[in-house]
């Protein structure tokens, strides 16, 4: 089944406000994983957080980790036209070898 | 580093041809996977292979086949393509932990198939 459902799906914004994105789950994790896919390429790791740490900061990103509720959040800062892309959340399950990941959140940014 | 190298980038079969996707890490990753990604499904698992000598079945398994040839490669084999296996494939690779500690994946540029 598929784990980690992102919310919104779609997102258009202005250059230099913020975007947030949010990822529900709904098995035990080992931790939590932020992609982003520019059109056309490959996923690129952004940012992982684990299921004993409540938020994580890279650069002009946050994540965030409830895992009482299951859920998480990517907060993308001061966006910048460049930040256009799918992001995905992928989650990484006690039991196995494999990350699962959600069907993803397409950002714009208009500059 | 090359990192991860899919080939071809772009096929195109007609229904029951088969072939093959090529997939190699040069990063000594213990871990690689077949995924696909088909528009508003995200990307689903269809194989992985947990370290050289291992697969495992995905969620999605039916109508493909795996080799893990070695540590570094990692091939997706379609014996009778069908148009329902039109997608964009996407092979991945990791370090890997051990079980449940699945870290950064590392991704190919992927290739699109179409199947007629």
């Amino acid at each position: 089944s598929q784990q980690g459902e992102e919310d919104p799906q779609a997102l258009s914004i202005q250059e230099g406000e913020n975007a947030t994105m949010n990822c529900s789950y709904k098995t035990s994790i080992n931790n939590l994983q932020w992609y982003r896919q520019n059109s056309g390429r490959g996923l690129v790791h952004l940012i992982l957080i684990r299921s004993n740490e409540r938020e994580k900061h890279s650069g002009r990103l946050r994540v965030t980790l409830d895992t009482s509720k299951k859920s998480s959040s990517l907060l993308i800062t001061a966006s910048r036209a460049a930040d256009t892309a799918s992001y995905f959340c992928a989650t990484a399950n006690y039991g196995n070898n494999r990350l699962a990941f959600g069907k993803g959140n397409q950002v714009v940014v208009i500059p | 580093n090359a990192g991860v190298t899919q080939t071809p980038k772009f096929q195109v079969l007609k229904t029951g041809q088969s072939m093959t996707l090529q997939c190699a890490q040069d990063m000594n990753h213990n871990s690689m996977y077949w995924y696909r990604q088909d528009p508003g499904m995200g990307l689903r698992l269809i194989y992985y292979s947990a370290s050289e000598g291992t697969t495992d079945k995905g969620e999605v398994p039916n109508g493909y086949n795996v080799s893990r040839l070695n540590k570094r490669e990692f091939s997706l084999r379609l014996e009778s393509a069908a148009p329902s296996q039109t997608s964009v494939y996407f092979c991945a690779s990791t370090a890997g932990q051990g079980i449940g500690k699945t870290e950064k994946l590392f991704f190919g540029s992927g290739t699109q198939l179409s199947v007629l």
